[in-house]
């Protein structure tokens, strides 16, 4: 079974712009979160989809938004990027919420790099 | 609000030394314990999950963790480490509404 995949690997972009980071679940998964991950501040929980709903979300300023499809496949989108906002951004897919373990997989992450 | 603390931030063991990481986290409710490692260059991956049960736990690689509810607290142990152990340790926490708290992680570095 594929794992997660997410794209693109790494994003490089200038203050002020916008981006959108892309997220394939595994096969039968329909759970999906995302997380900012930065040196010295470990994971930090964005938001949670599932059935393209949003469940959770996180303690991150409006201009991080996210979406989900029917496919299960997730998108973030971070607006008006900050310098702050270079980190990488990992998602992970769970079978479906609820379940007693909540066992998430998470994929390689997508490095961004705001100049 | 939930929280997950680890308390080592770095820790620097020699091979075959035992290992414990720390973990404690704040919630008043039923909560799913995580570890979670992230070995360099590579995804994070689950070492183990604890959500009821027996609250000794095993997993991979020969880590395990003992939930004490008493003490909020969800240690890793490994009672002797190898080089390729080197990688950082996350711990995290689920509730029941699947809001994911994760700590902000320990670095090990094992010496051969």
């Amino acid at each position: 079974k594929a794992g997660v995949t997410q794209t693109p690997r790494y994003l490089i972009k200038t203050r002020g712009q916008q981006v959108t980071l892309s997220c394939s679940p595994i096969s039968g998964h329909r759970s999906v979160s995302w997380y900012q991950q930065t040196p010295g501040q470990g994971l930090q929980f964005l938001f949670e989809y599932f059935s393209e709903t949003q469940r959770n979300k996180g303690n991150f300023p409006g201009r991080f938004s996210g979406r989900q499809f029917s496919n299960s496949r997730s998108e973030m989108n971070v607006s008006t990027l900050e310098l702050g906002d270079s980190a990488l951004y990992l998602c992970a897919s769970s079978p479906t919420p609820g379940t007693p373990s909540y066992e998430q997989y998470f994929g390689p992450g997508t490095r961004l790099t705001v100049t | 609000a939930q929280s997950v603390s680890q308390h080592n931030h770095h820790v620097i063991l020699s091979e075959a030394a035992s290992l414990e990481l720390g973990c404690n986290y704040s919630y008043g409710g039923t909560v799913n314990l995580f570890w979670y490692v992230q070995y360099p260059g590579q995804h994070l991956q689950l070492l183990l999950k604890y959500f009821s049960g027996d609250p000794l736990v095993k997993g991979i690689k020969g880590f395990e963790a003992e939930f004490i509810k008493s003490k909020f607290s969800f240690n890793l142990r490994k009672p002797s480490v190898q080089w390729s152990d080197t990688a950082e340790y996350f711990c995290a926490v689920i509730n029941n509404a699947g809001k994911s708290t994760f700590g902000d992680g320990t670095t090990l570095t094992v010496k051969p």
